[in-house]
């Protein structure tokens, strides 16, 4: 079965710090997708990033950044420069090919980050 | 804003009883799904359907029942409701089922007393 491991449950950081958060997964499909979702307190969950598993780039988007590591099975979120809007619970996701072709999410647990001015 | 939506966003109600949880998924989606987010089991998949028809199924309890209609919303039945069930039950929509991103509604949080 696959899985979705985070092993920080909770990190509190003074703003403008850079704070990385750890994903690692399990899985025995050679095509799937990771994810990585932000949920503030008020509620949503918020998509931020997709990346499949053929493309080990690292991405950047603003003072967001992710590395994908295949060798390791780790899909890590830095954030830089952190601000107090960043406070939230951060999931990371496995696309697992469901039967019937579809594909649902499997989620982390989610590591709470706690931005103090 | 994600552009699926969900109502009602709270709800409260007794122990045995059923409630309707609706879902509008964004325009263009064609499948829907359901998850159930609480403080023991975290975020679990529940079930997903694709242009009304069911596709796959999770951690769905029997009391618990989904459909999609014609128009693409989704309803999410809850029946013989126990305290456990409390929870915020989210529904996410994407294109089709081919690893693209679920964007998700602001969720219904259920309170059973």
């Amino acid at each position: 079965a696959q899985k979705v491991t985070q092993a920080q449950t909770e990190i509190s950081v003074v703003e403008k710090e850079d704070v990385t958060l750890d994903c690692v997964y399990e899985t025995r499909d050679t095509t799937y997708y990771l994810f990585w979702y932000k949920q503030p307190p008020s509620g949503e969950l918020v998509f931020l990033i997709r990346r499949n598993s053929f493309d080990e780039q690292n991405e950047i988007s603003g003072r967001y950044s992710w590395n994908f590591q295949k060798s390791t099975s780790s899909f890590n979120f830095t954030i830089t420069a952190s601000q107090v809007v960043d406070s939230a619970v951060y999931f990371c996701a496995l696309s697992e090919a469901a039967q019937g072709g579809s594909e649902k999410l499997v989620f982390g647990k989610g590591m709470k980050l706690t931005v103090n001015p | 804003d994600s552009g699926v939506t969900q109502t009602p966003k709270h709800l409260i109600t007794a122990t045995g009883q059923r409630v309707t949880l609706r879902c509008s998924p964004r325009s263009g989606d064609l499948s829907v799904y359901w998850y159930q987010q609480s403080l023991d089991q975290g975020l679990q998949f529940l079930i997903q359907y694709y242009n009304g028809e069911e596709r796959a199924k999770g951690n769905i309890l029997e009391r618990f029942s989904a459909q999609q209609f014609p128009d693409l919303h989704s309803e999410l039945n809850l029946s013989s409701l126990e305290l456990g069930d409390s929870a915020l039950y989210f529904c996410a929509s994407s294109l089709t089922t081919n690893y693209n991103e679920q964007f998700f509604g602001p969720g219904t949080r259920l309170t059973v007393l």
